[in-house]
């Protein structure tokens, strides 16, 4: 399984950033570390994904240590649309997910 | 990034009934899975469903009361077999395209109550 450790939940105002933590000491060295989000009665929805090197894109910023051993989401101006549970995750193997309890994130107006 | 649609959306169904949920991707895969969210939880995978042979069970869950089609590249079945109150749940699809470390994308699930 993938083992990961996320803050139950976490409050954020509109149009501040939200960091999000996820603790994955176990990863391998190779694996890529993938966040979803799940808003209310959706799938799970893809945000970002790295391995290394920090990244960005329209939704999101991913910072992911040195060591590899933790990483970051950032949403750099939260809207009440991003209130929704957050997981860290990668492929275990076989390309399987396993995804732990996540954050609930959720923002205030 | 892949499309994934799921049929039914949601269900009422009688105890003792089976239902077989549908999911179709837009474009050609890899991988798919079945995955079970059951009230309040996280997403718990059932199974890999391989093209043209046999799925992949994982632990605890059983050929017999979740048979698993996949006759081609972009289409899959799940069926929920003998359904008890205990089977209710949101059970979702996913795939992952045929690069490596391409994200896995997900349908919206059918939801499932059974009486």
């Amino acid at each position: 399984d993938a083992k990961t450790t996320q803050p139950t939940s976490m409050d954020c105002a509109e149009g501040r950033a939200a960091n999000l933590p996820c603790n994955h000491s176990t990863i391998s060295g190779n694996e890529y570390v993938y966040w979803y989000r799940q808003i209310h009665s959706q799938g799970p929805q893809y945000i970002i994904h790295g391995l290394k090197n920090n990244e960005t894109n329209e939704m999101a910023s991913l910072i992911i240590t040195e060591d590899r051993k933790s990483s970051t989401l950032i949403l750099p101006h939260a809207t009440l649309r991003d209130t929704a549970v957050y997981y860290c995750t990668w492929y275990v193997n076989d390309y399987k997910l396993s995804f732990g309890a996540g954050t609930t994130v959720t923002v205030r107006a | 990034s892949a499309v994934i649609s799921q049929k039914p959306s949601r269900d009422i169904c009688q105890r003792g009934t089976s239902l077989t949920i549908q999911c179709q991707v837009d474009s050609q895969v890899t991988m798919m899975f079945w995955y079970r969210q059951q009230p309040g939880q996280s997403l718990t995978l059932i199974a890999t469903a391989n093209q043209g042979s046999e799925a992949t069970y994982e632990s605890g869950f059983v050929i017999d009361k979740f048979p698993i089609s996949r006759p081609n590249l972009t289409f899959s079945t799940l069926t929920v077999s003998n359904m008890s109150p205990e089977d209710s749940s949101i059970y979702l699809c996913s795939a992952v395209g045929q690069d490596s470390n391409q994200p896995q994308h997900f349908g919206d699930g059918t939801r499932l109550s059974i009486l």
